[in-house]
């Protein structure tokens, strides 16, 4: 079984720039996560899609962040204008069903640096 | 906020059992508690979760306090590959997590 695939593994850009990362879960996982992981931290979810609804965009800095999931498969995280502070590490997780189950399964994460 | 604590970091021999310790006093009853793992430049990996009950699996054990405020996550013959940074983390019924920094597991050989 294929696992979350992300890509770019590596982005640099000059801040003020704009980026986006892509991700594609587990076929048939319902549930996707975007995380921000700074290096030193554990990661802080940004956005939680049930399908292509959001369920949770809280913590998501709405004013240079967006998501999409539009068919309810893969999903990009944009940045723009991006700032210093936005230097991590972007990973997407994905969850199969909506009932409560045990396990996230992650990409490998998009590292970010912004110049 | 995060509502684990956990040390920042332990270190164990090789081949030796491992007890990696979490508090989470402000845990509600509906809260399971989750245990995943970061290799280095590598995504979180599952290891193991529970909600009142000890749990088992392939590749830890989790033992829960009878009042639930602190667990233990048990590996029972530690490798090299098992260094990573460890993270225990409370998830509530919307399965929502909260990451706190974790524990840095060192294996010495």
């Amino acid at each position: 079984e294929a696992g979350v695939a992300q890509s770019p593994r590596y982005k640099i850009i000059e801040k003020r720039q704009s980026v986006a990362f892509w991700c594609n879960p587990i076929s048939g996982h319902a549930t996707l996560y975007w995380y921000q992981q700074i290096l030193g931290q554990g990661p802080k979810l940004l956005i939680q899609f049930q399908n292509n609804g959001v369920v949770d965009d809280s913590q998501l800095p709405k004013d240079r962040f967006s998501a999409e999931r539009l068919k309810g498969v893969d999903s990009t995280l944009k940045i723009q204008p991006a700032k210093l502070e936005d230097s991590a590490v972007y990973l997407c997780a994905s969850r199969a069903g909506t009932e409560y189950s045990g396990e996230l399964f992650f990409g490998e994460g998009s590292r970010l640096t912004v110049l | 906020d995060a509502k684990t604590t956990q040390p920042n970091s332990m270190e164990s021999n090789e081949e030796e059992p491992v007890h990696l310790p979490c508090n989470h006093s402000t845990i509600s009853g509906t809260d399971y508690i989750h245990w995943y793992r970061q290799l280095p430049s590598q995504g979180p990996e599952y290891v193991i979760h529970g909600l009142t009950s000890n749990v088992n699996n392939r590749m830890a054990s989790l033992a829960i306090a009878e009042d639930r405020k602190s667990s233990t996550l048990i590996l029972h013959r530690a490798t090299l590959r098992d260094a990573a940074v460890y993270y225990c983390i409370l998830g509530d019924s919307n399965y929502q997590l909260i990451w706190g920094a974790g524990t840095k597991l060192i294996i010495k050989p």
